[in-house]
């Protein structure tokens, strides 16, 4: 069984300052990890994935997670907040790794963002 | 643009309607999936189909029920709903080959509400 566990529903930043989204996860099976982002009134966007290999992990509008497995932890920065980054983050656990035949995802409750002028 | 479509965007229904929420993705994949976003609550996973077959039902009350006629199209059909059921219901799609295998694809969401 796979679960996520995202420390925080509501974090609050000001502009310039640093973003830290906390994530850990508990997985039977090497892990996939992913970050979605959800803007008000639309879908869930990739920000980012690890699945094998470099640790540290570059997504899109310059976030970064670097993955530590022993602590089972995926945070999610970002150096310099900016205004538009308001919005809620996901983070997701994959089984992919365990041999399924497809990615069935499991999430963490949301953390929302919230960028302050 | 989003590569995967819902429609309607938004639906208000009562106890005793039956509609559908239609999903259609351009992506070439071959997984698709239903989930519920209710607030203040996770991702729920209620239906996983992998080349147009059920392969996964989260306990989904039968008052939801699924069709997958092709890889490129899913449909929730709703009857006699809950107002409980009122959420944002996603629709995704993934491939299970390539550099983006097991990553979801998300449409923009169905935004359901019943009276």
């Amino acid at each position: 069984a796979q679960s996520v566990t995202q420390l925080g529903s509501h974090v609050s930043v000001s502009e310039g300052a640093l973003v830290l989204l906390r994530c850990n996860y508990s997985s039977s099976v090497p892990p996939y990890l992913f970050w979605y982002v959800q803007y008000p009134n639309q879908g869930l966007q990739l920000l980012l994935k690890y699945t094998t290999g470099a640790t540290l992990v570059k997504g899109i509008n310059g976030f970064e997670a670097e993955f530590k497995k022993s602590e089972t932890s995926f945070h999610l920065t970002k150096p310099s907040a900016h205004m538009s980054d308001a919005a809620e983050y996901f983070c997701a656990v994959s089984d992919l790794a365990g041999g399924t035949s497809y990615g069935k995802l499991t999430f963490g409750q949301g953390t929302i963002l919230t960028v302050h002028p | 643009e989003t590569g995967v479509t819902q429609t309607p965007r938004h639906l208000v229904m009562g106890m005793t309607n039956k509609k559908s929420l239609k999903c259609e993705q351009h992506l070439g994949h071959n997984a698709m999936y239903w989930y519920k976003q209710s607030a203040k609550k996770p991702l729920e996973l209620m239906f996983v189909y992998n080349f147009k077959e059920q392969t996964e039902n989260n306990s989904v009350p039968s008052r939801f029920s699924p069709e997958c006629p092709n890889s490129s199209h899913l449909f929730l059909h709703l009857h006699t709903l809950q107002p409980e059921d009122s959420a944002l219901y996603l629709c995704a799609s993934s491939p299970l080959l390539g550099s983006s295998a097991g990553e979801l694809f998300f449409g923009e969401g169905s935004r359901l509400t019943v009276l």
